[in-house]
Parts: structure tokens; sequence; C-alpha cells
């Protein structure tokens, strides 16, 4: 079964940098578009970034551009999110999801899959 | 302000209909976008209910339908059930922002 494993969330401080990493298993990675979408505490549903299934195309939402890089390793089944210069506004649960296969036009399609989740608190 | 906009509630009692709008514009569901349609059940990730506008997964019971007219999508619920209570987002993508567009999310108290 499609199974994603989100890791590296955690407290860290305004200015600094975190990886995030989501595991993938269960389907061909390399042959799916990966997404990373984000939801602040009691907030709704916000897509940050989304790369093609082989890492050639990259898209994002306005509000990371420049600071936040999507990136996978099709050889370690392993999709991740760069985060530098982190903010407040950065606080909240990041999920990896699956989106469309290759073929398919990354920004069209549904998330069919969600992982669990990892909690990203930008505080000092 | 999500350029896709839900009612921020809805409520209905158990074995009613209720229905969720989505609203965009002609950058998004008027330019005939796919509106895709997700679920998030309290302390969980969000689940795919419905995409292609009006497709169900496997997993999704017949109680749940979309459908797509003009600039604006529904979700609608038959025989509400309390399982049912959750938040529920519409999702399309948008060419003036060249990006993925989530609605605010309506949130659906079974009474």
């Amino acid at each position: 079964q499609v199974q994603l494993v989100e890791s590296g969330g955690g407290v860290v401080q305004p200015g600094r940098s975190l990886r995030l990493s989501c595991a993938a298993s269960g389907f061909t990675f390399s042959n799916y578009a990966m997404h990373w979408v984000r939801q602040a505490p009691g907030k709704g549903l916000e897509w940050v970034a989304v790369i093609s299934y082989d890492g050639s195309n990259k898209y994002y939402a306005d509000s990371v551009k420049g600071r936040l890089t999507i990136s996978r390793d099709n050889s370690k089944n392993t999709l991740y999110l760069q985060m530098n210069s982190l903010t407040t506004e950065d606080t909240a649960v990041y999920y990896c999801a699956r989106g469309p296969p290759m073929g398919f036009g990354e920004l069209l399609y549904s998330f069919d899959y969600w992982g669990q989740g990892t909690l990203v608190t930008v505080s000092s | 302000q999500s350029v896709l906009t839900q009612p921020p509630s809805v409520s209905g009692a158990p074995g009613q209909r209720v229905t969720i709008s989505c609203t965009g514009s002609s950058s998004n569901i008027g330019a005939r976008y796919d509106v895709h349609w997700y679920q998030q059940l309290p302390g969980t990730a969000p689940k795919l209910l419905i995409y292609g506008n009006s497709n169900r997964p496997s997993w999704v019971p017949d109680r749940f339908s979309g459908s797509k007219s003009g600039t604006s999508a529904t979700l609608a619920i038959t025989g509400l059930q309390a399982e049912d209570e959750a938040n529920y987002y519409c999702q399309s993508y948008d060419s003036s922002l060249s990006g993925v567009l989530f609605g605010g999310g309506t949130e659906l108290t079974v009474l």
C-alpha cells in the first residue's frame, strides 16, 4: 500500500534553516510528481511546491519562492523540502502528497495520497 | 485570503443532504480547470474525496458526489452520518497565479 512518511520537523529559530524529508513506499516513486502542502495551526491548507517525476520541473507558491526548495532522490524514494530564512509565518504542519503520474501536468491534478505530516515551529 | 471561496461552516442532521460550494473565477474553475475535494477529519491528514470534478476514489462511499458549473463547484453529501464531521477543502489550478489553490475550507457539523 502507498505510504508517505514525513520527518525532520521541530522547533527552529527565525532566520535558521531546516530540511524536511518524505520517505515513500508502496509505489514506483520515480513515476510520480510530488507536492508539499502546509497547514498553519488552526488554519486551512496551503500548497507549497511541486516537483515533477524526474525532478526537471519545480513550481512554488509565491509565499515561499526563493526560501524553500523542493528536491527528490529517486534512488532513495525520498522527497525533500529545504527551508531557509525561516519566519514565524512558516510555522505549520507540512504534508507531502502524491501528484499525478508522468505525462500529466503536475499542477492540474489531485493529490491522491498524503503523509501524516511533520510539525515545524519557528520561534525564538 | 483564498481565491477559491467556501462557506466557513455548514451543518445538517443525520440522514440529511448537505452541499458545500466552492466559488472561483475565470482564471481557475471558470477556465475549465478541474476541481478536487478533500476531507480532513480532526487531527488527521487530508484525504482525497473527489477528483476531476465528479469522480470518487475507490475508498469513498457513493454518498459523496461532486459537480461543477461555470465558476463554481459543489460537494454534496447525502445520508449524513456522524463520522462525516470534518473540514472539507476544494482545490484547483489558477492560471493567473500559475499555482495550486485550496479553498479556505468548510467545517461540517452533524447536529
